[in-house]
């Protein structure tokens, strides 16, 4: 199976509503994933780190799957400034000797109103 | 604090042509980091620095792009001839300790 795999969406939902995208990898080795947002013909940008199972900040929540080797991204109360490519970064591909991080090939929301 | 600073934003040559892009990274980030973003694709690294030594490039096609960062600050990204599947977005991003990339804006290059 290819190291990183996004469903690229596009997810298409109303302003309020609850989204979650998963981002399966192989090769795990650490514990510690990344979340990044792109917008259109923007680079990317961190949206959350996680260093342990999982993180919430505010209306996002990111969380690990070891066992079934995911990690997940959900969005509660979707506003339309949600509307971007998130990126997933999931673990095992980088250590504090500084090995790349792979990123997946991003899930697409439009949130409408 | 200062971003990543790249440039330039953008460049559209002709295929066999070459073109350089410049990064200079967050003061005091010592890992850097080449991509290229095809459209519709997510990041594809190209290589990657530690101060001034090459940790990775695998994924570099090293017959036609070379890169270098000879003080361990900023860093060239050069490719010579161009294709036209070289058409991309070229990211430059350095590194905290803690894994967190940040990204320049970016180098959008069209090979015609």
């Amino acid at each position: 199976r290819k190291e990183v795999e996004q469903d690229p969406g596009p997810f298409n939902v109303p302003e309020g509503a609850t989204v979650a995208f998963n981002c399966t990898y192989s090769n795990s080795a650490s514990q510690s994933f990344f979340w990044y947002r792109q917008d259109c013909r923007k680079e990317p940008k961190l949206l959350m780190s996680v260093y342990s199972s999982g993180n919430e900040d505010g209306r996002f929540t990111a969380q690990l799957n070891r066992a079934s080797q995911y990690i997940s991204l959900l969005i509660r109360d979707s506003k339309l400034s949600d509307s971007a490519t998130y990126l997933c970064v999931p673990p095992g591909l980088w250590s504090q000797a500084g090995t790349a991080l792979i990123f997946g090939k991003g899930t697409t929301l439009s949130v409408s109103s | 604090e200062a971003g990543v600073a790249q440039s330039p934003r953008y460049k559209i040559i002709e295929k066999r042509q070459s073109v350089a892009f410049w990064c200079n990274p967050i003061s005091g980030h010592a890992t850097l980091y080449w991509y290229q973003q095809i459209l519709g694709q997510g990041p594809k690294l190209l290589i990657q620095f530690q101060n001034n030594g090459v940790v990775d490039d695998s994924q570099l096609p090293k017959d036609r792009f070379s890169a270098e960062r000879l003080k361990g600050v900023d860093s060239t990204l050069k490719i010579q001839p161009a294709k036209l599947e070289d058409s991309a977005v070229y990211l430059c991003a350095s590194r905290l300790i803690t894994g967190e990339l940040f990204f320049g804006e970016g180098s959008r290059l069209t090979v015609l």
